[in-house]
């Protein structure tokens, strides 16, 4: 049962350039959220997929943006880097079972995407 | 704003010894709290999680967690840790009822050297 995928696994940009990072949820997954993790801080949530729709963001420009694709698997888009943007970018999925909580729901990380931007 | 606090950036052990690793939360609603690890050169992994019922809870790899509603507080404990126990520890939160869907806020994290 393949866990959660992410690619590339490190990427170097300049600033000004865009950057795509692909993410493939776990096995039966329907919901994909991404997160920031910049050097020394916790994962910072920047939003979540469902149903190839938007369904929460977090505190972060328009610059990232996104996209879900039927077959559950996302992309996380960035234009205009800034230096600031370099960090860790972390995948997570989920099964949302038609919008209802569950008892069993957490959510599963890939390994993540390093970029640098110079 | 619902935000985590870990209490502890750094923490040292020598093997054997007890681990507390304090974290408080902020919401006034209902919430389901996780308490991830990262070792050193993996990905996040769950190590516990509380939804509802005991408010203590134990975890993989002998972990445990107890919840105090009163003190919204999530401290993780291990009675005598491990050298293999090195790694980021992060307390989650995680609000229900926000439209249905979720998000996950993390602590800073807490950095855990175990000496043999």
């Amino acid at each position: 049962d393949a866990g959660v995928t992410q690619s590339p696994t490190h990427l170097i940009k300049t600033r000004g350039q865009q950057v795509t990072l692909r993410c493939s949820p776990k096995s039966g997954h329907d919901t994909v959220s991404w997160y920031q993790q910049a050097l020394g801080q916790g994962p910072q949530f920047i939003f979540q997929y469902y149903e190839e729709e938007e369904r929460q963001r977090g505190n972060f420009p328009d610059r990232f943006s996104g996209h879900q694709f039927p077959n559950y698997s996302s992309e996380l888009n960035v234009n205009a880097l800034l230096l600031g943007d370099s960090a860790l970018y972390l995948c997570a999925s989920s099964l949302m079972l038609g919008q209802r909580w569950t008892s069993g729901y957490e959510q599963y990380f890939g390994p993540g995407t390093r970029l640098t931007v110079t | 704003a619902q935000s985590v606090s870990q209490h502890n950036h750094h923490v040292i052990l020598s093997e054997a010894a007890s681990l507390e690793l304090g974290c408080n939360y902020s919401y006034g609603g209902t919430v389901n709290l996780f308490w991830y690890v990262q070792y050193p050169g993996q990905h996040l992994q769950l190590l516990l999680k509380y939804f509802s019922g005991d408010p203590l809870v134990k975890g993989i790899k002998g972990f445990e967690a107890e919840f105090i509603k009163s003190k919204f507080s999530f401290n993780l404990r291990k009675p005598s840790v491990q050298w293999s126990d090195t790694a980021e520890y992060f307390c989650a939160v995680n609000a229900r009822g926000d439209g249905g869907y979720n998000k996950l806020i993390f602590g800073a994290g807490t950095r855990l050297a175990v000496h043999p």
